[in-house]
């Protein structure tokens, strides 16, 4: 693994069934996010963590819930899909101490029917 | 009010032409501010961070105005390539980094 890895890359899922949106960084970021990017919306936060064992509500947390039990993994999870929850799925790591940027993985094309 | 703020545009622009961005915030607290570039269907990447004294990097100045609270990017001598929506990102003192909707950009020949 070199950077930050999204899985999977796209899923179709009926709407009802939980799924779990996995993301894995090997840089030892401390901050890890979730973001969904709905066209007309841009990218909206839903919930981040400062380090491990953490976790935070962003601007639309509704219906997701996360974990994070290691530096590495921070794992997205649906409990019941709607169709609402259709979109592109962005997770970001980076390191807290000073300006410095997010890297992002390729994106999780999430279609809920 | 949307936290941070884009005209979404779009703007086109033939090539070699300048071409400028502005991003308006409303935290006067915000701590740090960067532009990204992202293409169709790509995860967004870095173009680069903005400093407060304003910074360059080739054919990209980014600016800060804190007082005003807006960032700019200015591109000079567009190349159709610079093609791509361009988001402004500000971090707040929490680690959250809030996104504008984005700019997006099309350069044509």
């Amino acid at each position: 693994i070199a950077g930050i890895t999204q899985a999977p890359t796209s899923q179709i899922l009926a709407a009802g069934r939980r799924m779990t949106l996995r993301c894995t960084q090997d840089m030892r970021h401390n901050a890890m996010y979730w973001y969904r990017q709905d066209l007309g919306l841009g990218l909206r936060l839903i919930h981040y963590s400062n380090t491990a064992g953490t976790t935070g509500k962003g601007e639309v947390p509704d219906g997701y819930s996360v974990s994070r039990a290691n530096t590495d993994d921070f794992p997205l999870t649906l409990a019941s899909a709607v169709p609402s929850q259709t979109s592109v799925y962005f997770c970001a790591s980076r390191k807290t101490d000073g300006n410095t940027e997010a890297f992002f993985g390729q994106g999780t094309r999430l279609t809920v029917v | 009010r949307k936290e941070v703020e884009q005209d979404p545009g779009p703007f086109n622009v033939p090539e070699g032409a300048t071409v400028a961005f502005n991003c308006t915030y409303s935290n006067s607290a915000s701590q740090s501010f960067f532009w990204y570039r992202q293409d169709c269907r790509k995860e967004p990447k870095l173009l680069m961070s903005v400093y407060s004294s304003g910074n360059e990097d080739g054919r990209f100045t980014a600016q800060l105005n804190r007082a005003s609270q807006y960032i700019s990017l200015l591109i000079r001598d567009s190349k159709l390539s610079d093609s791509a929506t361009y988001l402004c990102v500000v971090k707040n003192a929490g680690n959250m980094l809030t996104f504008g909707g984005g700019t997006r950009l099309m350069v044509k020949p």
